[in-house]
């Protein structure tokens, strides 16, 4: 099974709402990323926090990171029609280099 | 900056044959990376490369061959194409070691095999 999962696996909100996801992993890591993807497109990198790091804000995203539980959550506030996309969260582990490892993804959908 | 190309978008397959998914990227980047993306499965991992001589195995690396002759370029083989691989492969680079950054995406390919 994947490294990364995210839950839930599909959102839909309304426009203005806040939208969090979640994501739980396995093993050790060096970091933890999100991306977004919008339908028929490649990954775009929105945050990363390091292991040593609680937790990270970008613009309207919040991120936390709890290593003790391995997990992590994204919050996007006030979400927009726009933000309609998929999100994953992907974690680098350490096995000698550096590889990094993909969730299943959530789809949030906004409603405007 | 091109970031990471990948070619060619699309391609149909018929079983058993081969092709070869090309990726370039011209960061300089030292870590180079192969996903195939099928519904509802997310990103998965097939081979990647922490440098050029270096390469090692994934999540799913049956089927498909690699190699890293160049720190630009990162081709993946398909030796004998399965509807099994019938997928979106999308092709990453970042900086070498404890760079803590992100991965760049290229565009992805289509592959469709019959």
């Amino acid at each position: 099974s994947q490294q990364g999962e995210e839950d839930p696996q599909a959102l839909s909100i309304q426009e203005g709402e806040n939208a969090t996801m979640n994501c739980s992993y396995k093993t050790s890591i060096n970091n933890l990323q999100w991306y977004r993807q919008n339908s028929g497109r490649g990954l775009v990198h929105l945050i990363l926090i390091r292991s040593n790091e609680r937790e990270k804000h970008s613009g309207r995203l919040r991120v936390t990171l709890d290593t003790s539980k391995k997990s992590s959550s994204l919050l996007i506030t006030a979400s927009r029609a726009a933000d309609t996309a998929s999100y994953f969260c992907a974690t680098e582990i350490n096995t000698g280099g550096f590889k990094t490892i993909f969730g299943a993804g959530t789809r949030l959908f906004v409603k405007a | 900056n091109a970031g990471v190309t990948q070619t060619p978008k699309f391609q149909v397959l018929k079983t058993g044959q081969s092709m070869t998914l090309q990726c370039a990227q011209d960061m300089n980047h030292e870590y180079m990376s192969w996903y195939r993306q099928d519904p509802g499965m997310g990103l998965r991992l097939i081979h990647y490369s922490v440098g050029a001589g270096i390469t090692d195995q994934g999540e799913v690396p049956n089927g498909y061959n690699v190699s890293r002759s160049t720190t630009e370029d990162f081709p993946l083989r398909l030796l004998s194409a399965a509807p099994s691989q019938t997928s979106v492969y999308f092709c990453a680079s970042r900086p070498g070691g404890r760079s803590n950054q992100p991965q760049h995406f290229g565009d992805g390919t289509r592959l469709s095999i019959l």
